[in-house]
This record gives C-alpha cells, structure tokens and sequence, in this order.
C-alpha cells in the first residue's frame, strides 16, 4: 500500500488564486513528520515546509501553509496568491520517527504538477 | 550557505561498467541519502548511512552499494549497470533531529546504455 498518496499528477491554476494541493499518508506509528518539496524544472528539491504529528498548530511559511487533518491523515499544501513562479512539482514526503529518530529517509509521493497560468 | 554536490550532473555509461555517483556535504550532517527519481514514481530511497562507515538498506537497495569512509562523502556504487538504473540520482543529508529538513544535491542523470 502506498504510504503517500498525491492524488492530483497536474494542475492548472491562474495566476494570484490560491493553491490546495492534496496528499494523504499511512502509517501506525504515532510519531512522524511532514514535508512538502518543491521541484522547478531545473530539478533542485526545495524545502517548504514541515509538520510534526505532535504539532498542535498548521504550519505556515510566508505563502505556505499545511492544512493538517491527523484524523484523516491528510496534510495539504495551500499555496496563497500563486505566483508565475510556483509552477513546478511539489512532493509530499513523510519520515516515520520511530526508533528511528531522523535517521530514516524520507517516504515520497508521486507528485503533483502544477501550472500557474497568467 | 548549506550545501551538497554531486560529482556529475550527467552521465552516460555502458551495461556491464561499474559506476561511482559521489555526493559531498559542508555541513557536518550525520544522515546522508541516495534516492532515485523517475516520472510517475517520485523519489525512493535506495540507501541512507546515519554515521561514517554505516549503512542501512533502502526501498529499492538492489544492484547498489554504497561507501562512507568520511563524514562529508557518500558513494553509491553500481556494481554492473544496466539499463533499469537509467535515472535520476539524488543525495540527501540532514542533522540527526527528527523535524530536521533533508537538504538535496543537484542530482546527476545517469543514462546506461
């Protein structure tokens, strides 16, 4: 079964809308983290932003923010005010922490392509 | 800055080489990662090492090596290429703290042939 699931491959959005971009995850263990990447198409993975499962409140960066439903193992990205930039693959990942602690790698998901159209 | 490079950023080799993808770090990181990156596949981890000379098995570990003889240097090894490892390589590292971001290298697109 697939651990992370993006269930959007593309998206075209205009230009200042804001962005939801979805992705639902799996696991048992209780204590994981969060992330989302961004991948332009000069294929460098930035870092956007990150959300621990003991996290009690959504993580925000400038015009990131994660929308995180724990009960419904969701944790969308929402883009806000996209910009001709934002266009790129972005990746949800997780890290299961475990006994692990931040040693593990990272479990991806697919991906989602998005488009800002002007 | 931080930063992790990767000694190629396009490689073209032949079935039946032994192949070297080295990654090197500046920022003291415990963690290292190699991940390849196919479309429609997103990234999978094929090896992680959380000390110099310690190495753990990915997702997809089969036909790679990897060597950590410095804390700064991590090697994945393709023993014999072949055509199915036709991708994109990424390495990672990051701190040992579990909320910690992986910071990535430039990535090298390897072609067998």
């Amino acid at each position: 079964a697939q651990k992370i699931t993006q269930t959007q491959p593309g998206m075209f959005v205009q230009e200042k809308e804001a962005v939801t971009l979805d992705c639902t995850y799996d696991t048992s263990d209780p204590s994981y983290g969060l992330f989302w990447y961004k991948q332009p198409s000069s294929g460098e993975m930035i870092f956007l932003i990150y959300q621990g499962s003991y996290d009690q409140q959504n993580a925000t960066e400038g015009r990131y923010s994660l929308n995180f439903q724990k009960a419904r193992k969701s944790a969308n990205l929402v883009i806000s005010a996209s910009q001709l930039g934002d266009s790129a693959m972005y990746f949800c990942a997780m890290r299961e922490i475990g006994t692990g602690g931040g040693a593990d790698g990272l479990t991806f998901g697919k991906g989602t392509h998005l488009i800002i159209q002007p | 800055d931080v930063k992790v490079t990767q000694s190629s950023r396009y490689l073209v080799k032949r079935t039946g080489e032994k192949v070297f993808l080295e990654c090197v770090q500046d920022m003291d990181h415990e963690n290292m990662f190699w991940y390849r990156q196919d479309p429609g596949l997103g990234l999978r981890l094929i090896y992680f090492s959380y000390d110099v000379k310690m190495k753990e098995k990915g997702d997809i570990p089969e036909g790679y090596s990897v060597s950590r003889e410095k804390k700064e240097r991590f090697s994945l090894i393709l023993e014999s290429a072949s055509t199915n490892q036709t991708s994109m390589y990424l390495c990672a590292s990051t701190t040992g703290t579990s909320g910690s971001e992986q910071y990535f290298g430039p990535g090298t697109r390897l072609t067998v042939t």
